[in-house]
């Protein structure tokens, strides 16, 4: 059983247009991220949500909007895609209380023409 | 400058040689350090942690973090073609939950 799954696994859009990507994770964490993977393999921190409540909110276009209807999902929605959107974006997971328990899924690879 | 320097390398080695990744940091409130390794198409995985200032090992793997120094390594001895990834490290405050990463490092081994 995948921990941290994503949808869709690649994602190949036009620019202008609104696009969203899902996460679900069955591992019980509390708490859930955005990252994003550049071309040069840089991982960078977007979004984390603990229990639904949003608590790390990186400097990111307001284009970009999560949302975490419960503690188990956490979608990314993007409006009016830019070329420069073209990466992998991770959702990740963990418990408060355990620093190490990190889960990552295996990443959305959007790219904008 | 970035919180947390990796070498991007590429690095490639033959099958068998000791592999040395390193990474250096400028936050001296990180207290928790780790390793993980990503193969192509793939998330993250958690492959080392520590936590301060020491050493660990786990099998073939050994990780090292001086504070003192911000810097930390981590050592493949014996490597094999399947260790071929990209390996990031990554870092945290106490008490924090946002994960702040190096570049990561590829590395291949040719058998």
């Amino acid at each position: 059983d995948t921990a941290v799954s994503q949808t869709p696994k690649y994602l190949v859009t036009q620019m202008g247009n609104d696009k969203s990507i899902k996460c679900e994770q069955n591992l019980g964490h509390d708490t859930m991220y955005w990252y994003k993977q550049d071309s040069k393999k840089f991982l960078k921190i977007m979004f984390s949500y603990n229990n639904k409540e949003l608590i790390i909110n990186e400097t990111v276009p307001n284009r970009f909007s999560p949302k975490s209807p419960d503690k188990a999902h956490l979608n990314l929605h993007i409006n009016s895609l830019e070329l420069g959107d073209s990466a992998v974006y991770f959702c990740a997971s963990s418990q408060a209380t355990w620093v190490y328990g990190y889960t990552f899924g295996s990443g959305t690879r959007l790219t904008v023409v | 400058q970035k919180e947390v320097e990796q070498d991007p390398g590429p690095l490639s080695v033959p099958e068998g040689a000791i592999v040395s990744l390193n990474c250096t940091y400028s936050n001296s409130a990180f207290q928790y350090f780790m390793w993980y390794r990503q193969y192509s198409r793939k998330g993250p995985e958690l492959l080392m942690y520590t936590y301060s200032s020491g050493n660990k090992e786990d099998g073939r793997f050994t990780a090292q973090v001086d504070k003192s120094s911000k810097y930390i390594s981590l050592f493949i001895r014996d490597s094999q073609p399947s260790d071929s990834a990209t390996y990031l490290c990554a870092m945290i405050e106490q008490g924090a939950q946002k994960l702040v990463f190096g570049q990561g490092t590829r590395l291949t081994i040719n058998p």
